[in-house]
């Protein structure tokens, strides 16, 4: 069974166009996360939310928006995408708030031309 | 600002040990890791270590900690062909926990050789 899935694993998209990237998770965890890993493998965290509320917001620009219709949920819109977006973005989820295993997804390798 | 650094590569021979280094510039930091990443899937928690400790060892697994010099260190003993991977180091931050906020290595591939 998959504990934390992402869809889709492979996005190609041109440069203006909008789209999301779904993460679920049935692990029954109340924290989930999105990171972005740049071509350099560098992980960096964009944002937290627990209890389906957002907890971490780095410095993202506000292209990106997660939406969280459930605690198993945490989803990641990205409007009008830039090349410097193409990176593979993980989600990860947490049991709770603090000090708790992080289970990752598979990642999602988003390629913009 | 916070910063970890890792060497790109290490290749070993099947039976040795393998050692992959980790260097950190924020001595905040409460707990620290090691992840293991195999080609194409998410990022697996190998272990973990509390900024107070020195050593932890877990099976195959020895982690070593010198916070004077903000150097973490992740020995892999008897390393075998399943062993290659991308292994990531991470801080985590926060009074009591992480906060959910874990500053990442860039990773060390590592490769090992039947």
């Amino acid at each position: 069974d998959t504990a934390v899935s992402q869809t889709p694993k492979y996005l190609v998209t041109q440069m203006g166009n909008d789209k999301s990237i779904k993460c679920e998770q049935n692990l029954g965890h109340d924290t989930m996360y999105w990171y972005k890993q740049d071509s350099k493998k560098f992980l960096k965290i964009m944002f937290s939310y627990n209890n389906k509320e957002l907890i971490i917001n780095e410095t993202v620009p506000n292209r990106f928006s997660p939406k969280s219709p459930d605690k198993a949920h945490l989803n990641l819109h990205i409007n009008s995408l830039e090349l410097g977006d193409s990176a593979v973005y993980f989600c990860a989820s947490s049991q709770g708030w603090g000090l708790d295993e992080q289970y990752f997804g598979p990642g999602t390798r988003l390629t913009v031309t | 600002g916070e910063d970890v650094e890792q060497s790109l590569f290490l290749s070993v021979r099947e039976g040795d040990s393998s050692v992959i280094n980790c260097t950190y510039t924020d001595s905040s930091s409460t707990y620290l890791y090691w992840y293991k990443q195999e080609p194409g899937a998410g990022l697996q928690l190998l272990t973990y270590i509390f900024s107070n400790m020195d050593m932890k060892q877990d099976q195959r697994l020895t982690v070593l900690l010198n916070k004077k010099d903000k150097h973490l260190s992740l020995r892999i003993a008897d390393t075998q062909t399943g062993d290659s991977a991308i292994y990531f180091c991470a801080e985590g931050f926060g009074d009591g926990g992480s906060q959910g906020n874990l500053i990442f290595g860039k990773g060390t591939k590592l490769s090992v050789k039947p």
